[in-house]
């Protein structure tokens, strides 16, 4: 069946480091994938988006493309700051609109 | 716009009494909703998918006797713990689509649920 796998945390940077948060999935067919941000004491707010392949989703300088070629869907931020520091969820949703999610990744922003 | 809310927020009960969470959308009508169980430190499970007016599809593993949905409007859903157990203490959250969007899932802000 479909799954998302994406790399365990927690991952601790430094403000003003740069960010990847790696995410491969697989799929039959074409799904939509997403990236989640749950902060501390809040539900899921949904951070980006790409729905076909060479898409590139982007919010709040982060930034993630859909390669179809690598099945991946990675995180990407130039300049984290402490305010970042959550949870992101790689997910997909494929063609009975059932969200998969992965693990989560808990992303810690030292000031 | 599109914003889900949850209710109760955190809830205890003691083992052997039935809990009700509701999950409303305030400004949307939601043709589908979903429920999700949150594991501390884990990813959010699918329990069950609701449509408005028509029984609840649960997934594999989910005790539909246990975890009763209802779909009653197109604004409101409601879990209903039954005979709660400890094993059943965990993080509920509540997700909706919106008419002519059936891929982007809005998500309400979780139901923590205690069972002393």
């Amino acid at each position: 069946g479909d799954s998302v796998t994406q790399m365990e945390g927690p991952v601790t940077l430094s403000e003003e480091a740069f960010l990847t948060i790696n995410c491969t999935y697989t799929a039959t067919g074409y799904p939509s994938l997403f990236w989640y941000v749950q902060y501390p004491g809040e539900g899921l707010q949904l951070l980006l988006k790409a729905t076909k392949a060479d898409d590139k989703g982007s919010n709040k300088g982060f930034e993630a493309t859909y390669r179809k070629e690598t099945t991946s869907f990675h995180l990407e931020k130039g300049s984290v700051q402490v305010s970042d520091s959550a949870v992101y969820f790689c997910a997909l949703s494929g063609s009975d609109d059932k969200i998969i999610f992965g693990k989560g990744t808990r992303l810690h922003i030292l000031p | 716009g599109a914003v889900v809310s949850q209710h109760p927020s955190w809830v205890i009960c003691k083992s052997g009494t039935s809990v009700k969470i509701e999950c409303r959308s305030l400004d949307f009508q939601a043709t589908t909703m979903f429920w999700y169980r949150q594991f501390p430190k884990q990813s959010l499970m699918l329990m069950a998918t609701s449509n408005e007016g028509s029984k609840a599809t649960y997934e594999q593993g989910v005790e539909k006797d246990k975890f009763l949905i209802n779909h009653a409007s197109l604004t409101l859903s409601t879990l209903t713990v039954t005979s709660a157990h400890p094993e059943d203490s965990s993080f509920y959250i509540c997700s909706a689509t919106r008419r002519g969007d059936s891929h982007e899932q809005y998500f309400g802000p979780g139901t923590r649920l205690t069972v002393t």
